[in-house]
């Protein structure tokens, strides 16, 4: 079956520019969350999306950081005014869902890169 | 707070050799999840297994097994045998106990296994 797909793979802006990066679940999979990683600061968790609930942005660096799921399906990771720090592998992850407890997997996409000149 | 440290930054061996990635975690949970990942050059982390904190068995995968020991909070990963294949980086990874249930990863530990 087909995993979690990201779009684009690779992305290189200019400082200043907004950037949306896509993500399409797992089909069936409730639960959604956005990672960074960077060679500084290894893996980080962003934001999680349950269902409809409204999202976990605990882990979002800064206000430039946004994030929508539509249809509890498809998110948009959103960077406004980019910055040279904000280069980095942008993961998604899916997984069931809270009826899966903590033993909950997420599967991975292949991340989008981001370059930021 | 949650930590995963992955001491080992990267090992070298060669084809066929054992070889085994160490890691060490700490959290005030009872109940949790460990996970290891396998990142291969291609980028996508690849899930290898889930074990929780109620099961220190030990579980073998063909080449691959995992020795979980909550006494001295590790859970390491073994490849006997080792194929260039398993050339990646690999991650240790502890989920939060809370309604997110956000991974904490270790900072990965790259293996290269030589021809």
């Amino acid at each position: 079956g087909a995993g979690v797909s990201q779009s684009p793979s690779n992305k290189v802006t200019e400082k200043g520019k907004d950037v949306e990066l896509r993500c399409d679940p797992i089909s069936g999979h409730t639960a959604l969350y956005w990672y960074r990683q960077s060679l500084g600061q290894g893996l980080e968790f962003l934001i999680y999306f349950q269902g409809n609930s409204a999202p976990d942005k605990s882990g979002l660096p800064s206000d430039r950081f946004s994030a929508e799921r539509t249809g509890g399906s498809v998110s948009t990771l959103t960077i406004q005014r980019t910055q040279q720090e904000d280069s980095a592998v942008y993961l998604c992850a899916s997984s069931l869902g809270l009826d899966r407890g903590l033993s909950d997997t997420q599967y991975f996409g292949p991340g989008t890169r981001l370059t930021v000149l | 707070a949650q930590k995963v440290t992955q001491a080992q930054t990267e090992i070298s061996v060669v084809e066929k050799e054992d070889v085994t990635l160490d890691c060490v975690y700490e959290t005030r949970d009872t109940t949790y999840y460990l996970f290891w990942y396998k990142q291969p050059p291609s980028g996508e982390l690849v899930f290898l297994i889930r074990r929780n904190s109620f099961d220190e068995q030990n579980e073998i995968s063909g080449r691959y097994s995992w020795n979980f020991q909550k006494s001295t909070s590790s859970f390491n990963f073994t490849i006997t045998a080792s194929q260039v294949v398993d050339s990646a980086v690999y991650f240790c990874a502890l989920s939060e106990n809370t309604g997110r249930r956000a991974l904490t990863f270790g900072s990965g530990t790259r293996l290269q296994v030589q021809p």
